[in-house]
């Protein structure tokens, strides 16, 4: 089946530091990846996507790069700030099973100044 | 603004009560999700509908689920004789997927309501 696992948080990071949270995915078909955002008391926004191996998906100073060779699409930012504190969902979705997402569980990152 | 939206924003209900829940989704969208998200958890996909027809339904949408999109616009969800596991956000989303095409060409961006979050007491 297609399923999602991203690295459990929470994360909790100094301003200005690496981020990384993984995710890697299982899939029958050939999926989209995204990675979505919710800050807190919003809604889901839709952070960056790929649709295809090798493509790396930007947004904000955020990136993941589908690698289809490891089943990964990484979420990285180079100097995290306070008001990226939020959790941060990787999902996918196969075009011919319907387009509906697949979620993984989330991962909550805190930045403190 | 023209975003998803949901109502009501917050419901309270007793066991065994029915709700109703209702998305408007984004207005030249013609497919709309409805997904179940759980403390913790991430949302887990419930059911679709492509203009007014109920294409997919989860495992998770039991017989006590119900799910309408009259007129391709906007969509209702009804909980009968609702339980305390029921409690949860309910979102809805809304895309666009393009008519004929084929493979990646269909997958495009879901929007997301800000959901609807029940509580069964």
């Amino acid at each position: 089946g297609n399923s999602v696992t991203q690295m459990e948080g929470p994360v909790t990071l100094s301003e200005e530091a690496f981020l990384t949270i993984n995710c890697t995915y299982t899939a029958t078909g050939y999926p989209s990846l995204f990675w979505y955002v919710q800050y807190p008391g919003e809604g889901l926004q839709l952070l960056l996507k790929a649709t295809k191996a090798d493509d790396k998906g930007s947004n904000k100073g955020f990136e993941a790069t589908y690698r289809k060779e490891t089943t990964s699409f990484h979420l990285e930012k180079g100097s995290v700030q306070v008001s990226d504190s939020a959790v941060y969902f990787c999902a996918l979705s196969v075009y011919q099973a319907g387009t509906a997402l697949i979620f993984g569980k989330g991962t909550t990152l805190s930045v403190s100044s | 603004d023209t975003g998803v939206s949901q109502d009501p924003r917050h419901k309270i209900t007793k066991r065994g009560q029915n709700v109703t829940f209702r998305c408007d989704p984004i207005s030249e969208h013609n497919r709309l999700y409805w997904y179940r998200q759980t403390l913790g958890q991430g949302p887990e996909f419930l059911t679709y509908f492509q203009n007014e027809a109920q294409l997919e339904k989860s495992r998770l949408l039991s017989d006590r689920f119900s799910a309408e999109r009259p007129k391709g616009s906007f969509s209702t969800l009804e909980i009968q004789r609702t339980e305390q596991g029921d409690s949860a956000m309910y979102l809805c989303a809304s895309s666009s997927i393009l008519e004929g095409g084929t493979g990646l060409a269909g997958v495009l961006e879901q929007f997301f309501g800000p959901g609807t979050r029940l509580t069964v007491l």
